[in-house]
């Protein structure tokens, strides 16, 4: 059974770029959840993907956007970096019914 | 959003020691909580869970306590091992939601 991997490990990009993380979901899980994790804190609940839909969102605006494929492979997409967009960005794998939640290694982004 | 805070953000603690870890919490619609440990550079690893019909469940070495009547949760750790050292998340999930929502964490190191 392989987890969740994220790609890439660590990005580096300039204010006003966009960026887009991927994610592989564990095998046997159908839901994708992203997190955003400032250095120091809790991760933040950014949306979560369901059946190639948004199925819940967090406090995040509009240029935080995402998709889900159909191997339910997902991507997080992020317009116009702002330097306070820097932090570790994780993604969640999880089971409609069930309540376990397997995280990825995350992605490391950079805005300066 | 929910709060879910850690009452220590750091705890050192002697190799062999038992460790204990705070949390509260404060929507008494959370049906779920998970406890993570997040190594540097990695993402959060599913410690224990438990849920707001139990008040106890034991894992191997750790073991999850829940008081509801005062939206308190505490990880306890025993014999902890410099393997330990990282930091601890308590996660909530409210009945019927889609997401987790995260406290701070609170590092946790042991000492030789």
């Amino acid at each position: 059974e392989t987890g969740v991997t994220q790609s890439p490990t660590h990005l580096i990009k300039t204010r006003g770029q966009q960026v887009t993380l991927r994610c592989s979901s564990q095998s046997g899980h159908n839901t994708v959840s992203w997190y955003q994790q400032a250095l120091g804190q809790g991760p933040q609940f950014i949306f979560q993907y369901y059946r190639e839909e948004e199925n819940g969102r967090g406090n995040f605006p509009p240029r935080f956007s995402g998709l889900q494929f159909p191997n339910y492979s997902s991507e997080l997409n992020v317009n116009a970096l702002e330097l306070d967009d820097s932090a570790l960005y994780l993604c969640a794998s999880s089971r409609t019914g069930t309540d376990g939640y397997t995280f990825g290694s995350g992605t490391r982004l950079t805005v300066v | 959003g929910e709060s879910v805070g850690l009452h220590l953000p750091t705890l050192s603690v002697q190799e062999g020691d038992n460790s204990i870890i705070n949390c509260a919490y404060s929507n008494s619609a959370s049906d779920y909580f998970i406890w993570y440990k997040q190594e540097s550079g990695k993402g959060p690893q599913f410690i224990i869970d438990i849920r707001s019909n139990m008040d106890k469940r034991q894992g191997q070495r750790v073991t999850v306590l829940l008081n509801k009547t005062v939206k308190h949760l505490s990880l306890q750790i025993a014999a902890t091992q410099p393997g330990d050292s990282a930091v601890y998340f308590c996660a909530e999930k409210i009945s019927g939601a889609n997401n987790l929502f995260f406290g701070t964490g609170t590092r946790l190191t042991v000492i030789p």
